[in-house]
Parts: structure tokens; sequence; C-alpha cells
């Protein structure tokens, strides 16, 4: 159980344009969904936290208007990459946590390598 | 402030030994949480072992154990009969009491683990 898929898992697109990514709890309903990213050999660093049905919250130093989360189910959130430019390839993965609770994991996708030429 | 700190990055064990994986915390919160996750080279973020900071007990999974030192604010994790597959990135990661932060994971640097035949 607590299956997170994620979509697509890897991408290439031109600078300027928009990518969409989507993160989906297959077998369990998220409130709640976490967006990372990953540079190479780094660790994850938490973008914004992805509500249902609200505003998402943005770490400090995230731009929100880049990054646009859309959390509008209970089981689907997205995250969409504006403007894409080269120093955005990166590796973006999400998360959600099941069951609800405080010694519960994070649940992650697989994870989307973006790749902005 | 770093919160989780990973010393090591990069270590080498012999097949069928066992390995600790070193991570040190700064948190002021008494209600905490310790987790650790195996990333391969494919991406995916692999939970593997939960320590509450009210566990009396180490947490054990399998070839997992975690040695929980909260007085030195310390959660190394032991990998026992280390095999091939075991090659990875590990990551330490903690989950803080405070309800603002909700359930997001603060993760540290990672540990890139190499197991030799």
């Amino acid at each position: 159980g607590a299956v997170v898929s994620q979509h697509p898992s890897w991408v290439i697109c031109k600078s300027g344009t928009s990518v969409k990514i989507e993160c989906r709890s297959l077998d369990f309903q998220a409130t709640t969904m976490f967006w990372y990213r990953q540079f190479p050999k780094q660790s994850l660093m938490l973008m914004a936290t992805s509500n249902e049905g609200s505003k998402a919250t943005y770490e400090q130093g995230v731009e929100k208007d880049k990054f646009l989360i859309n959390h509008a189910s209970l089981t689907l959130s997205t995250l969409t990459v504006t403007s894409a430019h080269p120093e955005d390839s990166s590796f973006y993965i999400c998360s959600a946590i099941w069951p609800v609770g405080r010694t519960s994991p994070l649940h992650f996708g697989n994870g989307t390598r973006l790749t902005v030429t | 402030a770093q919160k989780i700190t990973q010393t090591q990055p990069g270590m080498f064990v012999q097949e069928k030994e066992a390995v600790t994986l070193d991570c040190t915390y700064d948190t002021s919160d008494q209600s905490y949480g310790l987790f650790w996750y195996k990333q391969p080279s494919s991406g995916e973020m692999i939970f593997l072992i939960y320590q509450g900071s009210y566990d009396e007990q180490n947490a054990t999974e399998g070839r997992y154990s975690l040695n929980f030192q909260k007085a030195r604010k310390s959660a190394n994790l032991v990998i026992s009969a280390s095999q091939l597959g075991d090659s990875a990135m590990y990551f330490c990661a903690m989950r803080e009491g405070h309800e603002t932060s909700g359930s997001r994971l603060t993760f540290g640097e990672g540990t890139q683990l190499t197991v030799n035949p």
C-alpha cells in the first residue's frame, strides 16, 4: 500500500516552455503532498507543501509564480514549471504521508528528471 | 542552521560485513521523529526505518537497525550483512514536532555507500 505515482519520469523541454509534472496517490487519499527538488549528488530540498483545496505553502526562496502547484483532488497534485530555463534542470520528486500521523514516513514518487535545453 | 548532519560523503564496505552510517541532528523540540531513506541510482526514495524521540528501544527492521543516542543527538544507521544491492545513497531525515511544519521532513546531505564484492 501507500503507492505514489509520478509522471513523467523524465522530460526534455526547450527554454521558455512550461512543463507539468503529476503526482498521484494510487491507493490512499493525500490531503497534503510535498514537492522536493534535488540537484545531482545533493540532498532533497523542500520546495512547497501542497494542500488539497487550498493554496500551496512555498519555502523561502522558491518562486511561487514559477513553480505553480495545484492540488485539485485528494489523489492528485501537479507541479508546473513555467517558462523553464536551464537552471531549472533538476530532479523533482513528490511525496505524501500515509497513514496520517507523526510516526508515518513520507512515501515518494519515482521522481521526474527535467532537462531544459 | 544545519538540522541534519551526515559527515560521511562516501563509505565503502565489504560484502557481508556490517557498516554504520552516521547522522546527527539538532532540534529544540522534545517530540520528533528520525527516518532513514535509501536512494538507488534510479532515484526512487525507499523508506528504511523510523525512530521516535520517545522510543526507549532502538528501532530495527530486518538488516537495518538504528543506534539512537538521544543525549548525543545521534541516530546512526547500522546495516548488517551488507549486500551488493545495498550500494546507494542513504539519507537521514527528521520531522519536528511543531504543528506549523506539518509532516514534512528535513534531509541530511546523504552518504554514498558502496558495497564491494
